[in-house]
């Protein structure tokens, strides 16, 4: 069976330090991944996406980015943390022309 | 408008009780239809998809309306155990790899 593994589940960070977030999926070849960004009592917005190994696509301009170094790994960074990055990051998966998303444990970053 | 509009809630209900959420859409060309549950400072969780026809799973009925573009879920007997919040999703690209998610309603069930 397929799984999604996020980490950590929680980080807090001083403003103007660098991020990174991990994601891998297993059980599955070549699945679509995504990162979202909930920030608190709001909905999901789609950062970016990927179909591919190296193919990210991004929704939302900002000082964030993805990177997809392997099939199953998407990585989420920053160089420089804004108060404004706090959230609740969640990565995601689906099959090959499947609609349907699976999500990670998330993981809740505080910029302090 | 917003792609995907749904009523923040919170809905209080007592046990038992039988309550309704409606979304709405904006494309209308959309393809699919899903019902996702998010639990407090938890990940989203597929619910149910939503098919023309309109489908049940036990307690929860969903249904889709393409003439005016809405669909909606319905919980019969409400558990405390639905207590959460219910996130509308429908793809809008035709690729179908992009889903964009509702604000989701909030659902409170009360002893």
């Amino acid at each position: 069976s397929q799984t999604i593994h996020q980490w950590p589940a929680t980080l807090v960070q001083p403003v103007g330090s660098p991020l990174s977030l991990e994601c891998t999926v297993e059980g599955t070849s070549n699945p679509n991944l995504y990162w979202y960004r909930q920030a608190a009592g709001r909905g999901l917005q789609l950062l970016f996406y990927s179909v591919g190994i190296g193919q990210i696509s991004s929704e939302v301009p900002q000082n964030l980015s993805a990177s997809r170094p392997q099939d199953r790994q998407f990585i989420l960074s920053s160089k420089k943390l804004l108060l404004s990055d706090s959230g609740f990051y969640l990565c995601a998966w689906s099959g090959i022309g499947g609609n349907i998303q699976y999500f990670g444990a998330g993981t809740r970053l505080s910029v302090l | 408008r917003k792609e995907v509009e749904q009523d923040p809630g919170p809905f209080n209900v007592p046990e038992g009780a039988t309550v309704a959420f409606n979304c709405t859409y904006s494309n209308s060309a959309s393809q699919s239809f899903f019902w996702y549950r998010q639990d407090c400072r938890k990940e989203p969780k597929l619910l149910m998809s939503v098919y023309s026809s309109g489908n049940e799973d036990g307690r929860f009925t969903a249904q889709l309306n393409r003439a005016s573009q809405y669909i909606s879920l319905l919980i019969r007997d409400s558990k405390l155990s639905d207590s959460a919040t219910y996130l509308c999703v429908v793809n809008l690209d035709n690729a179908g790899n992009m889903l964009t998610f509702g604000g989701g309603t909030r659902l409170m069930v009360k002893p």
